[in-house]
């Protein structure tokens, strides 16, 4: 079966930074993504890695670990906005395949 | 500006009804999607199309049907609506492999379905 985990809920402090950890096992990678959601909002796109290695874009960064199924993103310098749902998702294949989705961290940014 | 608009932000049904969710992207995407999002379970799919007139089954198809008979429009059909069929549903697009940021998925605004 295809198994993503993600801590279902986190607090942090306006101005620090926060790590949101992702562990996967599926059959087969071809990446792995991560998406913010707002609530009561469609999920957007923040980033994408398939290779080994740390993908920085501004505040955000996202790093993978293929060998250990394992991806975290890094959001720095919190801001109130950034309180939202962070979703995890593998694509499995190369090919037309859909992305499967973690469940989704909870993120609370408090003053 | 990739947009994906879903016919209704908001929807009551009562058990039994037909209901018919339609989803338009405007990127002339070959990939289409439909999701259900619930509390706890996170995003679970239902059904997928990679070209006019394909489908596929997700993970939770039962109770559902989809018709793509036009390249833009995904539509998700709930034949006979059910109280455990409410729930928000996602749309989302995206482009073929190999083509420029055909990974990134697209999403529309999603629909809130209440059955009764």
């Amino acid at each position: 079966g295809q198994n993503i985990d993600q801590p279902t809920e986190m607090t942090a402090t306006e101005g620090a930074i926060v790590q949101i950890n992702c562990t996967y096992q599926t059959s087969g990678f071809n990446g792995l993504f991560w998406y913010q959601q707002h609530a009561g909002e469609a999920p957007t796109f923040l980033s994408y890695n398939v290779l080994d290695g740390l993908e920085e874009k501004g505040r955000f960064s996202s790093f993978l670990s293929r060998s250990k199924g394992y991806s975290y993103l890094l959001l720095k310098e919190l801001q109130m906005k950034d309180s939202a749902s962070y979703l995890c998702a593998v694509r499995r294949n190369s090919g037309n395949t859909p992305l499967v989705f973690g469940k989704g961290t909870r993120l609370s940014v408090i003053a | 500006d990739v947009k994906v608009t879903q016919s209704s932000r908001y929807l009551v049904k009562r058990t039994g009804e037909k209901v018919f969710l339609e989803c338009v992207q405007d990127m002339d995407h070959e990939n289409m999607f439909w999701y259900r999002q619930d509390p706890g379970l996170g995003l679970r799919l239902i059904y997928f199309s990679y070209d006019v007139k394909m489908k596929e089954k997700g993970d939770i198809p039962e109770g559902y049907s989809v018709s793509r008979e036009k390249k833009e429009r995904f539509s998700l059909i709930l034949e006979s609506a059910s109280t455990n069929q409410t729930s928000m549903y996602l749309c989302a697009s995206n482009s073929s492999p190999g083509t420029v940021k055909s990974y990134e998925q697209y999403f529309g605004p999603g629909t809130r379905l209440t059955v009764t």
